[in-house]
């Protein structure tokens, strides 16, 4: 059974910093890969996923993917309180079956 | 506007209840899924459909059963309530290929 975990659990940084998230997967035949948000007590909400080796930008975040390393990362730019969140990874080995989540990790950004 | 649909938001059972929680989408999307969340276990797939009447199993299915009876709603049941079933349950539809991954608010369940 494909295993995701993420790290570090926890993260808090400064306002305007780099922030990047961590998600491991153990399945190489994995196909999709995606990074969520949700804030407390909402939701899960999509952010960005990507299919192919490389990264992908859409604003201030950017996903890194590295399938040979079973790793993919999300950096986030000039960190804002308001994307103080737990941050969850997805990995689906096939695109369309269902998607198997990590545990998150709980991000705060501090004025 | 794409909406996914939880009922009830909260709900206390009694150990060995039954319990129902609904799920409706206006997405028009073929796959539904359960998940549960507990505190260091991000979501948990528990069961999920791709066509009406036709349910999987996912990771944890066990005290668990799926209904689909139309491509947009989705049930889970509890047969029998178990402490250990308290979390919160989120229900989520998407089309086939993941492009779109809609959640619903989410469903808080105690189980007493």
């Amino acid at each position: 059974q494909q295993k995701v975990q993420q790290s570090p659990e926890s993260l808090i940084v400064p306002e305007g910093a780099m922030t990047s998230l961590n998600c491991t997967f153990s399945d190489s035949a994995s196909q999709y890969f995606a990074w969520y948000r949700q804030h407390s007590g909402k939701a899960p909400k999509a952010l960005m996923s990507i299919f192919s080796n490389g990264e992908k930008e859409e604003g201030r975040f950017t996903i890194h993917l590295n399938k040979a390393s079973l790793h993919f990362s999300l950096h986030i730019r000039d960190s804002q309180p308001s994307d103080s969140a737990l941050y969850l990874c997805a990995v689906s080995a096939n695109s369309g079956t269902y998607q198997r989540f990590g545990t998150g990790t709980k991000l705060q950004v501090v004025p | 506007e794409a909406a996914v649909t939880q009922s009830p938001r909260s709900k206390v059972a009694v150990t060995g209840g039954k319990v129902t929680l609904s799920c409706h989408q206006t997405n028009n999307h073929d796959y539904m899924y359960w998940y549960r969340q507990d505190t260091g276990h991000g979501l948990r797939l528990i069961h999920y459909s791709y066509v009406a009447d036709s349910t999987e199993k996912g990771d944890i299915p066990d005290g668990y059963k799926a209904s689909r009876p139309s491509q947009e709603n989705f049930s889970l049941i509890l047969e029998l309530a178990s402490l250990s079933q308290t979390a919160v349950y989120f229900c989520a539809s998407s089309d086939p290929g993941l492009t779109e991954v809609f959640f619903g608010k989410g469903t808080r369940l105690t189980v007493v």
